[in-house]
């Protein structure tokens, strides 16, 4: 099994569109959890932390549920812009432990 | 601000052959790391120094060497290549915590 796991997508969504990634992490220990956001042969960059209590940064919204080792994040009123690949990342110990990714495609 | 630095950009190496990929962070972050990032595979940790001076393995170290130079700068070198360490490298620094971590631009190295 892997240590974090995300559904690879790709999802295709129109402009305007509200929608939501998922992603399971499998060490119980795990103690910080972030949202990244690729793009194309870049390198990764940092979306958002994730708290226990859920946070809010404009049109996005991560949850993390430690109970269920469940993290999500929502993206509410699609832009063009936010094609990219995004990555749920765990952190235990000193590691960064990343999922595959998940793919968005944002078409007008 | 420079962040994370890695040099060189773009690499071909042929069979065999040795290199060294150079990182530097101005961040005066404690934590480095090294990660290969392959089609459909997502990010794989290489190697990761915790502290100036500390190194340890990842998911993926066969074939890599590290060295924290200092605490700015942290460089992975392939001893003898091959063309299954044909991928993207990434290095990043951080601290434990809830600020993440930045990544450098990334190395693109071709092993033929």
């Amino acid at each position: 099994r892997k240590e974090v796991e995300q559904d690879p997508g790709p999802f295709n969504v129109p402009e305007g569109a509200t929608v939501a990634f998922n992603c399971t992490y499998s060490n119980s220990a795990s103690q910080s959890f972030f949202w990244y956001r690729q793009d194309c042969r870049k390198e990764p960059k940092l979306l958002m932390s994730v708290y226990s209590s859920g946070n809010e940064d404009g049109r996005f919204t991560a949850q993390l549920n430690r109970a269920s080792q469940y993290i999500s994040l929502l993206i509410r009123d699609s832009k063009l812009s936010d094609s990219a690949t995004y990555l749920c990342v765990v952190e235990y110990g000193n590691k960064l432990v990343f999922g595959a990714g998940t793919i968005l495609r944002v078409k007008s | 601000n420079a962040g994370v630095t890695q040099t060189p950009k773009f690499q071909v190496l042929k069979t065999g052959q040795s290199m060294t990929l150079q990182c530097a962070q101005d961040m005066n972050h404690n934590s480095m790391y090294w990660y290969r990032q392959d089609p459909g595979m997502g990010l794989r940790l290489i190697y990761y120094s915790a502290s100036e001076g500390t190194t340890d393995k990842g998911e993926v170290p066969n074939g890599y060497n590290v060295s924290r130079l200092n605490k700015r700068e942290f460089s992975l070198r392939l001893e003898s290549a091959a063309p299954s360490q044909t991928s993207v490298y990434f290095c990043a620094s951080g601290d434990r915590g809830q600020f993440g971590y930045t990544f450098g631009s990334g190395t693109r190295l071709t092993v033929v």
